[in-house]
């Protein structure tokens, strides 16, 4: 069962367009976080989301995490190839299982110049 | 700073044979974890570690175990490799940051092929 569904599971685009990604759970997190991911490394944490409703921005990502903290979606703005890579959402637990990640498949997202 | 550190990079193992993948963390992190990575499926947790001495499984535990003798060191074992273990495995370390939430720092991974 998996506890994250992330959609889409693939995203070809061309560099300079606009792109998000969903992240969907009938669970509530702690947390949620967004990775991504390059091939022969592992994945590298972008941003934590903990406030139902809370949007954080990181240059051209923006993060949100839904009122429930059920959700999240990233937007990418202006995409360019350095862009290019495997997203990654995982939801945090709390107490006895903090520390513990569950992760949605991913989205491999590639950007063409 | 060396952060999360596994060793081998690759590995190729026969069926029935055993090893140990190692993981060592210079962050004082109480917690670490061990996952596995296939095409398709995300990452999916094998076993975690709250503490030193303290271990528990995830999604996927059958077929490894870990120990947490230090702080520092949480090692995962593969008693007699399978086929269906051919991954790349992940160690991660984090700390409790409150608010923030988990703070999770992951290593390069671990190429695994049992042949």
């Amino acid at each position: 069962t998996q506890l994250l569904e992330q959609s889409p599971q693939f995203l070809s685009i061309q560099e300079g367009e606009n792109l998000t990604v969903y992240c969907n759970s009938s669970s509530v997190f702690s947390s949620l976080q967004w990775y991504r991911q390059e091939p022969g490394e592992g994945p590298v944490l972008l941003v934590t989301v903990v406030t139902g409703g809370e949007v954080k921005k990181l240059k051209r990502l923006t993060f949100q995490f839904g009122d429930a903290r059920k959700d999240s979606s990233l937007h990418i703005t202006a995409a360019q190839p350095g862009d290019t890579g495997l997203y990654l959402c995982a939801g945090g637990g709390r107490g006895s299982t903090l520390g513990r990640l569950y992760f949605g498949r991913g989205t491999q997202l590639t950007v063409w110049p | 700073n060396a952060g999360v550190t596994q060793t081998p990079k690759f590995q190729v193992l026969k069926t029935g044979q055993s090893m140990t993948l190692q993981c060592a963390q210079d962050m004082n992190h109480e917690y670490m974890s061990w996952y596995r990575q296939d095409p398709g499926m995300g990452l999916r947790l094998i076993h975690y570690s709250v503490g030193a001495g303290i271990t528990d499984q995830g999604e996927v535990p059958n077929g490894y175990n870990v120990s947490r003798s230090t702080t520092e060191d949480f090692p995962l074992r593969l008693l007699s490799a399978a086929p269906s273990q051919t991954s790349v495995y992940f160690c991660a370390s984090s700390y409790s940051s409150g608010n923030s939430g988990n703070t999770i720092y992951f290593g390069e991974g671990s190429w695994l092929t049992v042949v």
